[in-house]
Parts: C-alpha cells; structure tokens; sequence
C-alpha cells in the first residue's frame, strides 16, 4: 500500500522557519494537502493542491511538491503554530487516499 | 457555510456495530462527497473510505473491506458510516470530511470541511 512517511517532529524558534517533508513514491505526480491538529480539535486544511493557501489561513504557511517528497514550511513561526501536521495524498493506483504519519511541531 | 454536525460518543462492546451520523448544512448535500477518517487515541489520522466520482460508488480502504458500510439519506442531508464487529483497536474519533470546492462528481484531492468528531469506544 501507499505510504507517506514524515519525520516524528521538529523543533522550531518562535520567528524561525519550520519545514515539514512528506516522502513518498512519486509523491509528486499527484496533488499533496496539509493539515494543521491541535489537540482536542478536528484538522484544519492549511494547503491544498501543493502550493494554495485556504482563505484565512496566514501567508507564512506554504507549500512544495516534486519528486518524492511534499513539504510544508512555516515561516516566522508563532507560538500559536505549535500543533500536529499531516500530509495527504490522493493514490492513483488505488484510488484511495493517504495520509502522512504525522509531524508534532514545536514552538520553543 | 459548509456545516459538518456529527452524532455523540459511543460505547460499546467488542462484536457489536456502531453507526455514526453526519448531518449537512449550508450547503446541498448532493454536490457533495463525503468521506470518513479516523484517529486512534494519540495515533495519527486514517482515511477510512468514500465517494467515489469514477464509477458513483463507495470506495473503502482495503483494512476496512467488509466492516465498514458508508450510506447517505438525501431526505435529510445526512451520511453515515457504519462499523461493524468492532474490537478494541477500533476505539477512536470519527470523522466525516469533505470538499466543498469540486463538487460530487469530479475528484477531490483534500478536505476542507470535518466534522467534530465522535468518539467511539470498544470495551468489555
């Protein structure tokens, strides 16, 4: 089965930039999305088809996508965006969808 | 203002079935295509199954082939996803997702709308 493999976590300055890979096989020949979870609540889509921000999500979040690997950065990041964050992708071999195993941010 | 309203938490026993609803506002619920994802307590999330545009079906993740039945009453804007002989590891919030932007018939590649969740616990 389709697998996207993202590091555990990753540590960050408040102000610093935050990057989040996502691997997979030929992740890059589909469209990667991103989700933002902070405990207790429901995701939240921060990217959408690799690069595209969702109206009110902030302009430090954007996103990459080519070859085997989707990323995730945060710049200037804010204590508020201490959370988990997941990738996803939708598998054309299958026709089933994937998620990413899933990155704890911290905001030091 | 797409609304995703799911139904509360449930308990049950190890061999019984759980049937979750997600109720639709703020939006015509047959343009779109809902999908279930669950999260094991601190584990990550799962995409369980859903609409699929290229043949009109359910498509279900291949863990779940059998156990899992995902319906929808048009007459109230409501889907649901069902479970069945569930055991422990199944104890987890459920979720329904789905995105508002490309319509039932065409792909969707993310979700931007969930629901709030509903937890179910299996136990003895």
């Amino acid at each position: 089965s389709y697998e996207l493999t993202q590091p555990p976590s990753v540590s960050v300055s408040p102000g610093q930039t935050a990057s989040i890979t996502c691997s997979g096989d030929k992740v890059g020949d589909t469209y990667a999305s991103w989700y933002q979870q902070k405990p207790g609540q429901s995701p939240v889509l921060v990217i959408f088809e690799d690069t595209k921000r969702p109206s009110g999500i902030p302009e430090r979040f954007s996103g990459s996508n080519s070859g085997n690997a989707a990323t995730l950065t945060i710049s200037g990041t804010q204590a508020m965006d201490e959370a988990d964050y997941y990738c996803q992708a939708w598998d054309s071999s299958t026709g089933l969808y994937v998620f990413g195993t899933g990155t704890k941010v911290t905001v030091l | 203002q797409v609304q995703l309203v799911q139904s509360g938490a449930e308990v049950k026993k190890p061999g019984a079935s759980v049937k979750v609803s997600c109720k639709v506002s703020g939006y015509s619920f047959t343009e779109l295509s809902m999908h279930w994802v669950r999260q094991a307590p601190g584990k990550g999330l799962e995409w369980m199954g859903g609409f699929d545009p290229e043949n009109g079906e359910t498509i279900y993740a291949q863990k779940f082939q059998g156990r899992l039945t995902m319906t929808e009453d048009t007459s109230t804007d409501t889907a649901y996803m069902e479970v069945s002989s569930l055991r422990s590891d199944d104890t987890a919030v459920y979720y329904c997702a789905t995105d508002a932007d490309t319509g039932r018939y065409a792909r969707p590649y993310y979700f931007d709308y969930w629901g709030q969740g509903t937890l179910v616990t299996v136990s003895s």
